[in-house]
């Protein structure tokens, strides 16, 4: 079976310091990860996705995540938190060649000046 | 290019009110997806299609139809509202397979 699971709920920074959101997975295949945003009152936007290839994978806006198999994780980066950054953000994990997708419950990033 | 839209935005009914969300997108995608997202719960996959006259059920497909005539729609519907369907509903669509899904911007339903 599949699951996802975000670590935090909320996750606050100031401004120009690093973000670390955290997402383990279950899977008993080799998944596909993805990382989504929504910013208030918008749809989803992928930021990234991990479909077997390089470990290490960069996405828009300077965002980052690993995949870690031994620690079935796949943390989301970012070296220097812009407010822009304030949204939602969720790790989603889809069994790789299937079609049954999970998101996990999200986590709330807030950004202070 | 206007991507997915949805209508409406927001939408109040009572119980037992049936009511239809449109989703449309001018992508020429053959996937869409219909989501609901509840508090603490992510979103959850209600029903999908793989192309146009082709729909299949997700996780949570109860008290819910939907219909695919054109490729570039698809309409979730409810026949009996329930106040358990009070929920943000969300549109997507993808090219080929379900990455890379692109999203509307959803749908806000209360049922009293």
């Amino acid at each position: 079976a599949q699951s996802v699971t975000q670590l935090d709920s909320h996750v606050s920074v100031s401004e120009g310091t690093p973000v670390l959101l955290r997402c383990n997975y279950s899977s008993s295949y080799s998944p596909s990860l993805f990382w989504y945003v929504q910013h208030p009152n918008k749809g989803l936007q992928l930021l990234l996705k991990y479909t077997s290839a390089a470990t290490l994978v960069k996405g828009i806006n300077g965002f980052e995540a690993e995949f870690k198999k031994s620690e079935t994780s796949f943390h989301l980066t970012k070296p220097s938190a812009h407010m822009s950054d304030a949204a939602e953000y969720f790790c989603v994990v889809r069994l790789t060649g299937g079609f049954k997708t999970i998101f996990g419950a999200g986590t709330r990033l807030f950004v202070k000046a | 290019n206007a991507g997915v839209t949805q209508t409406p935005k927001f939408r109040v009914l009572k119980t037992g009110q049936s009511m239809t969300l449109l989703c449309a997108q001018d992508m020429n995608h053959e996937y869409m997806y219909w989501y609901r997202q509840d508090p603490g719960m992510g979103l959850r996959l209600i029903h999908y299609s793989v192309g146009e006259g082709t729909t299949a059920k997700g996780e949570v497909p109860d008290g819910y139809n939907v219909s695919r005539l054109k490729k570039q729609n698809f309409l979730l519907g409810l026949e009996s509202a329930a106040p358990s369907q009070t929920s943000v509903y969300f549109c997507a669509s993808s090219f080929t397979g379900p990455d890379t899904q692109y999203f509307g911007p959803g749908t806000r339903l209360t049922v009293l």
